[in-house]
Formats: structure tokens, C-alpha cells, sequence
């Protein structure tokens, strides 16, 4: 079975604090990615890594940085953290994206900004 | 970009059967993918659509419609355990990107 896991389930910091998410997966997948999850906006990708050292842009990557320095890990940066950055985050791997291979997700980080 | 809508919340009762819709607007369709996601937990994959039709495995089934931009996940034999959300995503490959871009959510309520 594939697993996805995620360095913490639950996480308080403070507005101004510098913050990292890892997640690490333990089958060889290319794609890695960073969604965060907010009630009535469903799952909105941050960044993606399609190989080790790449990565692209999602749909709000504003505040954010990643990092992917082995083909397992792929860690979130938040440089400075904010209140509107507290929402939940989930890591996912897949196979190569050209195919039809699905997504499998990390049990998530809730992340509270005070 | 792409428009996915799907109902917010769906309510059903056990042993029935639901269907939960999603329209998208894409220029490049290259797939449509299904998740379920529990209360508090990670999102897992359902089924996957890439030509018309319709796809079963087990009590679930989904249906393409390229042509409409419509898809459904169709559940059987309701359990309260199938009380998820249940999530719609399309892969665009106009730009280049095969990522795919995810709908809201359907929020299902299964009652005795």
C-alpha cells in the first residue's frame, strides 16, 4: 500500500513565525503536491514537484515555498506565517501526471495561526 | 481554467441509491477523477473517467459525458458508512499541466 505521511496532525504557531510542513511518501512516485483545504472552497493546489529539485506554481502559491531535495520528501515553507494561512493541508503523490494515475493523499496538517 | 460545479450537500437514506452530479468547463479534458473524503481524514480515490460511459466497481459506478461536460458518481445500496464528501476533479491538459483541479465538494448525509 502506498502511504503518504505528514510530520504533524495538528499545529499552532504564531503570526510572524517561519513554519515547515513535510510530508514523505514511500513508493517511488515523480509528483508530489501541497493542497490546502477550506470549507467551502474545496482542495486548491499550492505547488507541485514532478521530480526531485522541481517544482511549479499552483493556483495560490502566494506566501509559500517548497522544497524537494530527495524524491520522498517534498516539504512546505511557510516564510512568515499569517491568520489567513491557518486552514488545513494535505500532501499527495501520484505517478506520472501524463497518465491516468490517481492521487494518494496524506492524512493532513491543521495549521492554526494565532 | 476550469468551472467544476457539484450540490454543496446531499441527504439520503440507507439502503437507497444517490446520484451526485459534476459539470465542468475545460478546453483540453483529459480525465475526471472521484475521491471520498471522511470527516477528519485524507481524501481516497474512487474511480476514473476518461471516455464516455459508464464505469462500475462494486457500489459505486461513474458516468462521462464529454460532449455535456457531466459526470456522476452513482452510489448503491446506501450504508451509513457512505456518509463522506465526495469530491470531483478534472485534469485540463490544455496548458501543458496534467494536474488535475478539484470541484467543492459534495457533502452526502446517509440517515437510517
Amino acid at each position: 500500500d502506498v502511504k503518504v505521511t505528514q510530520s504533524s496532525r495538528y499545529l499552532v504557531k504564531r503570526t510572524g513565525e517561519k513554519v515547515f510542513l513535510e510530508c514523505v511518501q514511500d513508493m517511488d512516485h515523480e509528483n508530489m503536491f501541497w493542497y490546502r483545504q477550506d470549507p467551502g472552497l474545496g482542495l486548491r493546489l499550492i505547488y507541485f514537484s514532478y521530480d526531485v529539485k522541481m517544482k511549479e506554481k499552483g493556483d495560490i502559491p502566494e506566501g509559500y515555498s517548497v522544497s524537494r531535495e530527495k524524491k520522498e520528501r517534498f516539504s512546505l515553507i511557510l516564510e512568515s506565517a499569517s491568520t489567513n494561512q491557518t486552514s488545513m493541508y494535505l500532501c499527495a503523490s501520484s505517478l506520472e501526471a501524463g497518465v491516468s494515475y490517481e492521487q494518494y493523499f496524506g492524512p493532513g496538517t491543521r495549521l492554526t495561526v494565532t | 481554467g476550469q468551472n467544476i460545479d457539484q450540490p454543496t450537500e446531499m441527504t439520503a437514506t440507507e439502503g437507497a441509491i444517490v446520484q451526485i452530479n459534476c459539470t465542468y468547463q475545460t478546453s483540453g479534458f483529459n480525465g475526471l477523477f472521484w475521491y471520498q473524503q471522511h470527516a477528519g481524514e485524507a481524501p481516497t480515490f474512487l474511480s476514473y473517467n476518461v471516455l464516455d460511459g459508464l464505469e462500475e466497481k462494486g457500489r459505486f459506478s461513474s458516468f462521462l459525458s464529454r460532449s455535456k461536460g457531466y459526470s456522476y458518481l452513482l452510489l448503491k445500496e446506501l450504508q451509513m458508512k457512505d456518509s463522506a464528501s465526495y469530491l470531483c476533479a478534472v485534469r485540463d491538459a490544455s496548458g501543458g499541466s496534467y494536474i488535475p483541479t478539484f470541484g467543492r465538494g459534495t457533502s452526502l448525509i446517509v440517515h437510517p
